[in-house]
């Protein structure tokens, strides 16, 4: 099983402030999706990248593929306090099925 | 937008008793999952499923588990005889064609064991 790790595990920032989220294996992935997930609720996507260092932006969040695809990023700008969520990466486990991270706890305050 | 839908959003139970979990995938989905999150804890897959049979499953997806897809439209899960530690939100989830491609996932089933 291809595992993926996230850091950090939590994250408490100010409104308005910049922040970079990572996700890491030390396994090639063919793709990685980034989905949020609030509590009680499904992951949602918000992106997939494939290529390696693809850099995809939506928004305010940036998300960028590692050049080897073994790691991927999730940068907000401006954080505002409707990003707060619990943010996953997830990936096809040798293309079976998603592994996912155990996922990034952020909480933007006013 | 379509989305996947589930249904019941809570169901509680009592220990030994057997629950059918329901999702309706996106319609022109091929390849269907059942994922579960116990609280505070990581999402873990279960089961996919394509053109009506099991591809893969998990070392959690014993004997206890079944899927189904009765009619072309509905995908259930079905726990024959709960226990207290099958507690946990049960995401069902779809995608086009590929088991790597993009996953689409429902609001989840919270199930309670008591």
């Amino acid at each position: 099983t291809q595992l993926l790790e996230q850091s950090p595990q939590f994250l408490s920032i100010q409104e308005g402030e910049n922040l970079t989220v990572y996700c890491n294996s030390s396994s090639v992935f063919s793709s990685l999706q980034w989905y949020r997930q609030e509590p009680g609720e499904g992951p949602v996507l918000l992106v997939t990248v494939v290529t390696g260092g693809e850099v995809k932006k939506l928004k305010r969040l940036t998300f960028q593929f590692g050049d080897a695809r073994k790691d991927s990023s999730l940068h907000i700008t401006a954080a505002q306090p409707g990003d707060t969520g619990l943010y996953l990466c997830a990936g096809p486990n040798y293309g079976q099925n998603f592994v996912f991270g155990p996922g990034t706890r952020l909480s933007v305050l006013p | 937008e379509p989305e996947v839908t589930q249904t019941p959003s809570h169901q509680v139970t009592q220990m030994g008793q057997e629950v059918i979990l329901r999702c309706v995938p996106i319609s022109n989905h091929l390849y269907f999952y059942w994922y579960r999150q116990i609280l505070g804890q990581k999402v873990e897959f279960l089961v996919s499923f394509y053109n009506n049979e099991i591809s893969e499953k998990s070392e959690i997806f014993d004997d206890q588990f079944s899927v189904e897809r009765p009619d072309g439209s509905n995908f259930t899960l079905k726990i024959r005889s709960t226990k207290l530690e099958d507690s946990a939100m049960y995401f069902c989830a779809s995608s086009v064609v590929r088991a790597s491609d993009t996953q689409y996932f429902g609001p989840g089933t919270r199930l309670t064991v008591l």
